[in-house]
């Protein structure tokens, strides 16, 4: 089956810690999104990927960093700079022709412990 | 900026009637127009898109675009506690634009 998977679903951090979650899909999805929502937010854009080896910010980009290595694989780390990082992190991807309708992993939610 | 604007609701309806979940957009020049489902704690799942003036249907949902008013609405027909969940609205500008906005979404609450 295609579709987009994100590990873990639960994932805890110590203060100080780095965290990277995981992204991948196997949709043949040139272009992959990373998004925070936070209770009773809409999505936030943090980074966004267009093709292999190319990445660009998006709204909040600031203690997150990513890697696009492989087509199929999206991964984000938050860092330590980011102080407030308890949220619901998902993941998206979409075609870069024609409607560009998004489809969305499960998610990853992170707690600061 | 870009702005996308929902009524947060929540917006109540009894079983069986219309929901009717409007969204609008500040970019004349947008292209696309999506509509998502999100139930607590889940990711959004795609349910309906538009691209040209009109109404569009599939089964019990209808999306329809004024563009020159640029407005989107989504309505459910025979409403069902099942759908009660948050619609979210995303829209994306202009040809080439990669970068959809997302509304902040409706709460949508069918009773019994």
């Amino acid at each position: 089956d295609g579709g987009i998977t994100q590990s873990p679903k639960y994932l805890f951090r110590k203060e100080g810690q780095n965290v990277t979650l995981s992204c991948e899909q196997n949709l043949n999805h040139d272009a992959m999104y990373w998004y925070r929502q936070d209770p009773g937010q809409g999505l936030r854009l943090i980074y966004y990927s267009q093709i292999v080896n190319d990445f660009q910010k998006g709204d909040i980009a600031e203690g997150y960093s990513v890697s696009r290595e492989k087509k199929e694989s999206f991964p984000l780390t938050v860092t330590s700079a980011q102080k407030n990082p308890t949220a619901f992190y998902l993941c998206a991807s979409c075609v870069t022709s024609g409607g560009r309708e998004q489809f969305f992993g499960p998610g990853t939610r992170l707690t600061v412990l | 900026q870009k702005e996308v604007e929902q009524n947060s609701g929540p917006l109540s309806v009894p079983e069986g009637a219309i929901a009717s979940l409007n969204c609008t957009y500040s970019d004349r020049g947008s292209q696309s127009f999506f509509w998502y489902r999100q139930y607590s704690g889940k990711s959004p799942e795609l349910i309906m898109f538009i691209y040209s003036n009109g109404d569009k249907e599939d089964g019990r949902f209808t999306a329809q675009l004024n563009k020159a008013s640029q407005y989107v609405s989504l309505l459910i027909r025979d409403s069902q506690p099942s759908d009660s969940a948050t619609y979210l609205c995303a829209v994306f500008g202009n040809r080439g634009s990669y970068i959809p906005t997302f509304g902040r979404g409706t709460s949508l609450i069918v009773h019994p």
